[in-house]
């Protein structure tokens, strides 16, 4: 069964401070995905990665992902109040015949003080 | 472009009754999916459909049921409420199998509330 753990789950920082946020998934899969939520809110699509070694950055939000590993970090540099959500990863577990199904973390809730 | 449209956004139910949440994909995505979420089991998958048939089904009661329309549009119900029963409910368009480099992407949710 696909496990998918995220830390830490929760996260408070300064503004201006750099920090990353870990993402393992115990089997093998092709897809991971970043989500940002607000409180009582839906979640909004930070990345997609695809391959091994992939990069993607937005702003001061930077996510990777090593395949090999089994791991994914979404690094936040300089850090400001806005940042302040929690951040979800999943993993696109691929059953047979193409369906789909989403594997989430627990969530990472991240606390930016000014 | 209209984005994951989820009826209604909220919803209060007694314990026992049933309830229909609705949700409307992007244009052109051929596949729904379902995520409970709630503060205890985080966010779970319920179920996906893709041209009208059901793919692949979560770990959940035969209470929980869904389908999906023609038009890609998808409904979920649930028979016999429980108060273990509320929580946001969120759906995910995506275009299917062969695009998922497009990912998933989330309605506003259903809160739904039991009591």
């Amino acid at each position: 069964e696909l496990k998918v753990e995220q830390n830490p789950l929760f996260l408070s920082m300064q503004e201006g401070k750099n920090y990353t946020i870990y993402c393992n998934y115990s089997t093998t899969s092709d897809r991971l995905y970043w989500y940002r939520q607000d409180p009582g809110k839906s979640l909004e699509s930070l990345f997609v990665l695809l391959s091994n070694g992939a990069v993607k950055q937005e702003g001061r939000l930077m996510a990777s992902l090593d395949t090999k590993a089994r791991l994914s970090t979404l690094h936040i540099t300089a850090a400001v109040h806005d940042l302040s959500a929690t951040y979800f990863c999943a993993v696109d577990k691929n059953a047979f015949q193409g369906a789909q199904k989403l594997v989430f973390g627990q969530g990472t809730r991240l606390t930016i003080n000014p | 472009k209209a984005g994951v449209t989820q009826t209604p956004r909220y919803l209060i139910k007694t314990r026992g009754q049933q309830v229909t949440l609705s949700c409307s994909p992007i244009s052109g995505h051929r596949s729904v999916s379902w995520y409970q979420q709630t503060p205890g089991q985080g966010l779970q998958f319920l179920f996906e459909y893709f041209s009208e048939t059901q793919r692949n089904k979560g770990n959940f009661p035969g209470r929980f049921s869904g389908r999906q329309f023609s038009n890609s549009r998808s409904e979920m119900n649930v028979s016999t409420l429980e108060l273990g029963d509320s929580a946001l409910y969120l759906c995910a368009s995506s275009r299917g199998a062969s695009s998922r480099a497009d990912g998933y992407t989330f309605g506003s949710g259903t809160r739904l509330t039991v009591v």
